[in-house]
């Protein structure tokens, strides 16, 4: 079956305080692997798409790498603003276009 | 920038009525999506719907729901007889096309079901 699993539920950091978000995945054969932001009350948010092994995006203070089995979203320098919920959601190839998205990460920065 | 947009906001209905939701996709997406969100819970896929018909659907997605595009811009889900476990935020989404899987998520429709 396939699925997503993140890590650490949870993660407050300071200002200027890099980290990394986990996304460990199973997937039959994967078609992308997503990231998104997801504020309170509100829909996610597109950050990355990544499609192969290897691969890298970056965005700002964000950075998304891929290998067979996991994701990571690294944060440089984070600011309060980029406190938020993060999402990582795969699509099989087999999957049609169902979205399996994780349970996400809540990321707290404080000044 | 061109976004997906979702109406009502916040919907409250009696167990056993029927709500649709509406959703306006970006303008030259040609694939929608519906997903839920209960409260603290995971994003989870619904269905997913293109030229007309559905391409994929979930097993949350049982009889009680429908989708449909009625006109050349709305896409609706319908909750036939809603009941308590439906209260959720519900998230249209857009792409574009077959190979671009990334979506565009609207703002959600929190419903509450009493």
């Amino acid at each position: 079956e396939d699925q997503v699993t993140q890590s650490p539920e949870a993660l407050r950091l300071q200002e200027g305080e890099s980290s990394s978000l986990n996304c460990s995945y199973t997937v039959s054969g994967l078609r992308g692997l997503f990231w998104y932001r997801q504020d309170p009350g509100k829909g996610p948010e597109f950050l990355f798409t990544l499609y192969s092994a290897g691969e890298e995006k970056e965005k700002e203070r964000l950075k998304a790498t891929l290998t067979k089995k996991e994701s990571f979203l690294h944060i440089t320098a984070p600011k309060p603003e980029d406190s938020a919920t993060y999402l990582c959601a795969v699509q099989a190839r087999t999957g049609g276009f169902k979205t399996i998205f994780g349970a996400g990460t809540r990321l707290f920065v404080k000044a | 920038e061109p976004e997906v947009t979702q109406t009502p906001s916040h919907q409250v209905t009696q167990m056993g009525q029927e709500v649709i939701l509406r959703c306006v996709p970006i303008s030259n997406h040609l694939y929608f999506y519906w997903y839920r969100q209960i409260l603290g819970q995971k994003v989870e896929f619904l269905v997913s719907f293109y030229n007309n018909e559905i391409s994929e659907k979930s097993e949350i997605f049982d009889d009680q729901f429908s989708v449909e595009r009625p006109d050349g811009s709305n896409f609706t889900l319908k909750i036939r007889s809603t009941k308590l476990e439906d209260s959720a935020m519900y998230f249209c989404a857009s792409s574009e096309d077959w190979t671009l899987e990334t979506q565009y998520f609207g703002p959600g429709t929190r419903l509450l079901v009493l």
